[in-house]
């Protein structure tokens, strides 16, 4: 079974804290990562991909990948109450499907 | 991204009834796939649907229970049959953009069984 671990919190920062949500994944095929954000109530957002090992970055996002280790990361910088939501990290893997981690509750106090 | 849209967004229903979920893309899409999503959990995945042939399903879901088809590039149905109450859920529909690998996701269907 190819897996995708991730904490399930709640992962609690101030505002204009960074935060910091961590993934590993089992499946060494896995060529393609994804970070995805579902507020309550709400179809996931996809908010970040990454293929290649180091960082990427996209405003307020980072994410980070190690291939090596089997670890994926997603920093958000200066958060804010709005980013409080569920974060799904995902690995694409074999059989054409994708495998998605339980999710990280963050929630950003004012 | 492709804009998906599902219909109906909500609906409640009876006991061994029968609803039937729709999902338009409004691009071809070639991979396109349903999701269940239990309160409170993390997505399931129940098929991956083929156009012009027969949806593949995950372990623990079959076709007597979630019918789906698939008749062209930008459309897709699922049915949930014979619902219990177990059946109540958020049903997602997704699709895979070929060039990035990256993968969209509907609304949703939230669905409740009395």
């Amino acid at each position: 079974q190819k897996e995708v671990e991730q904490n399930s919190g709640p992962l609690s920062v101030p505002e204009g804290a960074i935060a910091s949500l961590n993934c590993t994944y089992s499946d060494r095929g896995s060529q393609s990562f994804f970070w995805y954000r579902q507020y309550s109530g709400k179809s996931p957002e996809l908010i970040m991909s990454i293929y290649s090992n180091g960082d990427k970055e996209d405003g307020r996002f980072t994410a980070q990948l190690n291939k090596a280790s089997q670890y994926v990361s997603l920093l958000i910088r200066d958060s804010q109450p709005s980013d409080s939501a569920t974060y799904l990290c995902a690995a694409w893997g074999g059989f054409q499907k994708l495998v998605f981690g339980t999710g990280t509750r963050l929630l950003v106090s004012p | 991204s492709a804009v998906i849209s599902q219909k109906p967004s909500r609906d409640i229903c009876q006991r061994g009834t029968s609803l039937t979920i729709q999902c338009q893309v409004d691009s071809q899409v070639t991979m396109m796939f349903w999701y269940r999503q239990q309160p409170g959990q993390s997505l399931t995945l129940i098929a991956t649907a083929n156009q012009g042939s027969e949806a593949t399903y995950e372990s623990g879901f079959v076709i007597d229970k979630f019918p789906i088809s698939r008749p062209n590039l930008t459309f897709s149905t699922l049915t949930v049959s014979n619902m219990s109450p177990e059946d109540s859920s958020i049903y997602l529909c997704s699709v895979v953009n070929r060039v990035a690998s990256e993968q969209f996701f509907g609304p949703g269907t939230r669905l409740t069984v009395l």
